[in-house]
């Protein structure tokens, strides 16, 4: 069974500070995918990246970086200068091989402060 | 370009009634799917189709019925609505060879 963890229910922080959401998932397929998806104030769902499991290099895109580490099984997201319209919730998911079935996480709100 | 779209964005329905919520999506993708929203959850995924005339259960598949006759469209329905049916519920397609979920923008749905 696949699962996903982020165990930061909500966390808060100043403008221009830096924010890391964890994100660690369980399963038994060696070919994987991971997500993050971000649900700002207005509801809708937008796609920030997709990671396979066997590309393990971290990106950067612009202010926003993602530490993917097999290892520990986990697929870390960081803000970096963080921004009032980062204020949000975030969602990190594992997607099967044929990637039908998306398993999302609980979801971590963050809230930004001016 | 509509992208997906989901009907109604709110419904407020009495135990046992039934309804349809409306999915259409013009990206010609083939994959469709229902998930839906609840507090301290995530999003769990309902139903899914690969295709037209071929769908399949997801993780909470009880209480829900789909079905495919095109493309385009995904209808999901409550025959007998209860009040753990309370949620927001989201539509999302994707495209061949991307990982991507197109979600709509939700329906939000209320039984008492």
């Amino acid at each position: 069974a696949q699962k996903v963890t982020q165990a930061q229910t909500e966390i808060s922080v100043v403008e221009k500070e830096d924010v890391t959401l964890d994100c660690v998932y369980e399963t038994r397929d060696t070919t994987y995918y991971l997500f993050w998806y971000k649900q700002p104030p207005s509801g809708e769902l937008v796609f920030l990246i997709r990671r396979n499991s066997f590309d393990e290099q971290n990106e950067i895109s612009g202010r926003y970086s993602w530490n993917f580490q097999k290892s520990t099984s986990s697929f870390n997201f960081t803000i970096t200068a963080s921004q009032v319209v980062d204020s949000a919730v975030y969602f990190c998911a594992l997607g099967d091989l044929n990637d039908y079935k998306l398993s999302f996480g609980a979801g971590t709100t963050v809230t930004v402060r001016a | 370009n509509a992208g997906v779209t989901q009907t109604p964005k709110f419904q407020v329905l009495k135990t046992g009634q039934s309804m349809t919520l409306q999915c259409a999506q013009d990206m010609n993708h083939e994959y469709m799917s229902w998930y839906r929203q609840d507090p301290g959850m995530g999003l769990r995924l309902i139903h899914y189709s690969v295709g037209a005339g071929i769908t399949d259960q997801g993780e909470v598949p009880n209480g829900y019925n789909v079905s495919r006759s095109t493309t385009e469209d995904f209808p999901l329905r409550l025959l007998s609505a209860a009040p753990s049916q309370t949620s927001v519920y989201f539509c999302a397609t994707r495209g061949v060879g991307t990982g991507e979920l197109f979600f709509g923008e939700g329906s939000r749905l209320t039984v008492l």
